[in-house]
């Protein structure tokens, strides 16, 4: 039983790249997010999904976007990568929005030059 | 003023030393309070869960939340070096659209030193 699995563990992009980081979650949970922590100023949401079919911006959007493939699968997508998105970058899942608590995948390093 | 706010450390002591790590927030819709484990490159796990106010203990870990003053505490009693990571604070409110959103403090690191 793996929970949370994210790929790939560490990413070096230019600027100006696109790359997608991958999410997956073998606990049937509903609701599932894309955070980044940063020195300094913690974990910050970027997009959720409470619900397969359904995506919602978070605190910091700006630049990502979000797909949920299925229930398992939520995968975020830098289309034009800037230093700025030097980050790791941690998914989540829970049982739904409103139950249970969330788990945490091991992040993605990526670093931007 | 943050909606959480966390003291970063880092944060000393020796084995078997008694630990207090503290949240104050300005949200008095929170309603549900957590804290997580991180050790070094690796996802928060979750330590314990709270609603409302109160204490609850699991070993040696025990976490009150006073509501009245907006301030959580999660407390170690015989500290190990195992101990040692980033504890992060979390809280939501018990519903509502934002009700989908932990708030994070910025975590504090702790080093347990044999």
């Amino acid at each position: 039983n793996a929970g949370v699995t994210q790929t790939p563990k560490f990413q070096v992009l230019k600027t100006g790249q696109s790359m997608t980081l991958q999410c997956a979650q073998d606990m049937n949970h509903n609701s599932m997010y894309w955070y980044r922590q940063d020195p300094g100023m913690g974990l910050r949401l970027i997009y959720y999904s409470a619900s397969e079919g359904t995506t919602d911006k978070g605190e910091v959007p700006n630049g990502y976007n979000v797909s949920r493939l299925n229930k398992r699968e939520f995968s975020l997508r830098l289309e034009s990568a800037a230093p700025s998105q030097t980050s790791v970058y941690f998914c989540a899942s829970k049982w739904t929005s409103e139950q249970g608590e969330a788990f945490f995948g091991q992040g993605t390093r990526l670093t931007v030059v | 003023q943050k909606e959480v706010e966390q003291d970063p450390g880092p944060l000393s002591v020796p084995e078997g030393a008694i630990v207090s790590l503290n949240c104050t927030y300005s949200n008095s819709a929170f309603q549900y309070f957590m804290w997580y484990r991180q050790y070094s490159r690796k996802g928060p796990e979750l330590l314990m869960y709270t609603y409302s106010s109160g204490n609850k203990e699991d070993g040696r870990f025990t976490a009150q939340v006073d509501k009245s003053s907006k301030y959580i505490s999660l407390f170690i009693r015989d500290s190990q070096p195992s101990d040692s990571a980033t504890y992060l604070c979390a809280m939501r409110p018990n519903s509502g659209g934002s009700n989908y959103k932990l708030t994070f403090g910025k975590g504090t690191l702790l080093t347990v030193n044999p």
